[in-house]
Formats: structure tokens, sequence, C-alpha cells
């Protein structure tokens, strides 16, 4: 299995609403990472988990809340969010976090979300 | 961290070569220079990874300078459906796991 699995692939919400993202990797890869994206504008990287910890959180606002149970699957809490939210969620994987390896960051599809 | 500098487009045409150029002045003895593709609604796809000099592979070239301040990525022949973002992205120990996105190219391949 060579893919990062994300769920669902579209959601709505509207701004009282609590829901969740879910991302899921077999190859192995202990470094999971949240990125946002809007349109036409590059991925902005959220939060980086290595070895099922929190390594890195690029000071984003606490209504997004990460989650990692286990090596293999990653969450996104959501609650509160704002209209200005609305974006794809793409989750990504790697080796390491160092990921000298030949295959760098394997990423999902993304969750394309609505916040209305 | 070290930012990357991209054109912010480029066109070309079926079966012609392109070559994208991305320059990071700032990059550390110790990250590695690796290339995306991105479709519209799509997570970026990875392309190549290299340190240096030249590496090769089934869809692509990375030419790395000794200085390894710029990087060119080489598409051989494109067709209609290489049209994309392409982006670089430096990684590696300096600040492992927080790589920045550039702004990235977009490829046009007209027929």
């Amino acid at each position: 299995d060579t893919e990062v699995t994300q769920t669902p692939k579209h959601l709505v919400m509207g701004m009282t609403n609590k829901k969740s993202l879910k991302c899921e990797q077999h190859m192995g890869h202990r470094a999971m990472y949240w990125y946002k994206q809007k349109a036409k504008k590059p991925p902005e990287l959220m939060f980086v988990y290595s070895y099922e910890k929190l390594s890195i959180n690029e000071s984003v606002p606490s209504r997004f809340s990460p989650e990692c149970p286990n090596s293999s699957l990653l969450n996104l809490h959501l609650h509160a969010l704002q209209p200005e939210d609305s974006a794809l969620y793409l989750c990504a994987s790697s080796l390491d976090l160092v990921t000298g390896s030949d295959y760098g960051y394997t990423f999902g599809s993304g969750t394309r979300l609505t916040v209305v | 961290l070290a930012k990357t500098t991209q054109p912010i487009s480029m066109d070309s045409y079926e079966g012609q070569e392109v070559n994208i150029t991305c320059s990071h002045n700032n990059i550390a003895t110790n990250d590695y220079i690796t290339w995306y593709q991105q479709f519209p609604s799509q997570g970026p796809r990875f392309i190549i990874q290299g340190y240096k000099t030249k590496v090769t592979n089934e869809v692509a070239s990375l030419f790395i300078p000794a200085d390894r301040k710029s990087s060119t990525l080489s598409l051989p022949r494109v067709s209609l459906s290489d049209t994309a973002v392409y982006y670089c992205l430096v990684v590696g120990g300096t600040n492992a796991g927080k790589s920045t996105f550039g702004d990235g190219t977009t490829l046009t391949v007209k027929p």
C-alpha cells in the first residue's frame, strides 16, 4: 500500500459544528503532516507529527486540534470554524522528518472543506 | 528555512523538453531538493529528489550545480497531461519537517 487515504473527500459544516478529518497510511512512515491549501495558493504547513508526537505547530488557531492515535492514523478535529477556514486540507506522510529516502512526501487527495 | 523562488508560469508545446528552475540561495548542507506536481483539487505528487549533480528517474531529471543554490527540473517530451503546478521544496535536517512550499510554477502545455 503506497497511498495516503483521507476521509471524507468533501465536508460542509456550520460555524457551530464539530467535525473531524481523518488520514491513514500503511507505509510505515513515522512523520505525518497537515497542510491547508487555499485556491491558487501553495500548501501551507499546519502541524507535523514525528513518531506520534506533535513536533511542529505553525501557530495554528486552537479551533484546529490535531491528534495522532497511532503510527498509521492522523486526525484533525475542527470546532467553531470560520468561513475563511474553507480550503483543501491535505495530509502527507514521509519516512521520517529528514526524509532522506528517494520518495519524499506522499500526499493524500485532500478533504475539501466548506464552512457556512 | 530555505526560501524558494520559481517562475510563476511557463508555456510549452507537446513533445518539447521543459526546464523549470528553482532558486534556493540559503540551502543548508544537509538539505535535499525535491520537486512535486499538483493537479487541481489533488494533493501534490512527488516527482524527484536530489542532493547534488544529476538525478534521473522514469519521468524527469534534476540538475543541481555544485553550489546547490539552484536546481532545474527537466521534463522530456511533455504532453497535455503534464499541464500542472510544479513546486520545488527544500527538505532536510536543518528545519526537519518544516518545509515551506514556494508559489510554484504553472506549466501549460499546448497542442
